[in-house]
């Protein structure tokens, strides 16, 4: 079965500081990746996916990701963060049905940042 | 345009209870998606829908959780007999249906079982 792994349930960065969560997936495939982000009392927002192509995809509010087949991975990076980026990440793997995909989700990472 | 919105957004009920959540979601998006967002369990699929095909139900944890959509659009998702341990957020979300594009979450119904 599909799994997605966030290893750090916590991460606490100064503003300005760069940023990296990571993310280890199991697929059988070749997977569809995606990261979403939930504000305190707001729903999810997608950030960024993968699917195909190029391993370094752009997202929304500066955020990229790399997709590594070699070490399952799909890290969510940002060079400089701001307060407003405090907020929980969640991994997720999109698992193929009928014309439509289920996401798996890993277990989050809250994030922090210091002023 | 609208988003994904769901009613209610905050239920308080007692065990044992029925209750009912609705979905609407974006308008022309043809798949539907429940989720169920709890301390101990994380993020974890419940049901969808996908244009006239029977639902994938393999995410429903007992025979208490039953879902459907009429006629392509709104959704229920109903619980009977209701536990303590069905206290969460449940999520619904939408999307055109097609692997790999975007789901569009709700902002959830809180859901508290006493």
């Amino acid at each position: 079965a599909q799994s997605v792994t966030q290893p750090d349930i916590h991460i606490t960065v100064s503003e300005g500081a760069s940023l990296e969560l990571r993310c280890n997936y199991s697929y059988g495939a070749t997977p569809y990746l995606f990261w979403y982000v939930q504000s305190p009392g707001q729903g999810l927002q997608l950030l960024l996916k993968y699917f195909s192509g190029d391993t370094l995809v752009q997202g929304i509010k500066g955020f990229e990701a790399e997709f590594k087949r070699s070490q399952s991975s799909f890290n969510l990076r940002k060079p400089s963060v701001h307060w407003s980026d405090a907020a929980e990440y969640f991994c997720a793997v999109g698992e193929l049905g009928r014309g439509a995909q289920k996401l798996v989700f890993g277990q989050g990472t809250r994030l922090t940042i210091n002023p | 345009g609208a988003g994904v919105s769901q009613s209610p957004s905050n239920k308080v009920t007692e065990k044992g209870k029925d209750v009912e959540l609705r979905c609407d979601p974006i308008s022309g998006h043809t798949a539907l998606y429940w989720y169920r967002q709890s301390l101990g369990q994380g993020l974890e699929f419940l049901i969808y829908f996908q244009g006239n095909s029977a639902p994938d139900k393999s995410g429903l944890p007992s025979d208490r959780f039953s879902a459907e959509r009429t006629g392509g659009s709104v959704s229920t998702l109903t619980i009977q007999r209701t536990q303590q341990e069905d206290s969460a957020v449940y999520l619904c979300a939408s999307s055109l249906g097609r692997a790999g594009n975007e789901q569009f979450f709700g902002p959830g119904t809180r859901l508290t079982v006493l």
